[in-house]
């Protein structure tokens, strides 16, 4: 089965800039989204088709996809950034989510 | 706005069945397919089942498939998951989640997620 691997954890300064990785089989081929999960709070959509902001969401967060690798970007990350990160493609008919990544603003 | 509220969730014995809803408003239900997705205590997000906007087409992951069924009632904009044959591990908060692409039922992100509703598989 088709899988996403994220790193557990990314610790980042506030300020600074964030990069989550999502790899995955020949990722680059399909699109890629990314959701942001408060604890006790349902996901929110941060991006779509690889590079692509929601009404609503701030402009420091960004996105790209290439080959095995999507990457979430977060510029001048901000204390309300801290959350888990989770990236998500459709592998044919089958919905796959990554396995998370909890953003720690230090 | 759009809002989705899930309902039915609860303790269950393993070997039992539970049947979950999800209200939806705030926009033309038939239009959009839905999802469940799931996520076990303190644990990631496992996407669970969909359903095309239509309800003819319908697909599983393979930890669910046979024992699980989506359906929708677009007369009641209501999407539904009945639950056979629990085990501990389907033990998760379930989510009902609105693809952000019309008359799309794969390929598209989720950009509407209920509030969640427990389901608890235990003796």
């Amino acid at each position: 089965s088709y899988e996403l691997i994220q790193p557990p954890s990314v610790s980042v300064s506030p300020g600074q800039t964030a990069n989550i990785t999502c790899s995955g089989d020949k990722l680059g081929d399909k699109y890629a989204c990314w959701y942001q999960q408060k604890p006790g709070q349902s996901p929110v959509l941060v991006i779509y088709q690889d590079n692509k902001r929601p009404s609503g969401i701030p402009e420091r967060f960004s996105g790209s996809n290439s080959g095995n690798t999507a990457t979430l970007t977060i510029s001048g990350t901000q204390a309300m950034d801290e959350a888990d990160y989770y990236c998500q493609a459709w592998d044919s008919t089958t919905g796959v989510f990554g396995t998370g990544t909890k953003v720690t603003v230090l | 706005e759009v809002q989705l509220l899930e309902s039915g969730g609860g303790l269950v014995q393993p070997g039992g069945s539970l049947r979950l809803s999800c209200a939806a408003s705030g926009f033309t239900f038939s239009s959009y397919a839905m999802s469940w997705v799931r996520q076990a205590p303190g644990k990631g997000l496992e996407w669970v089942s969909v359903i095309s906007g239509s309800g003819g087409v319908t697909y599983y992951a393979d930890s669910v498939k046979g024992r699980f069924t989506i359906s929708r009632d677009n007369s009641k904009n209501t999407l539904y998951l009945q639950m056979n044959s629990l085990r501990a591990e389907d033990t998760a908060v379930y989510y009902c989640a609105k693809e952000a692409v019309v008359l799309v039922v794969t390929d598209s992100p989720f950009d509407y997620w209920g509030q969640g509703t427990l389901v608890t598989v235990s003796s």
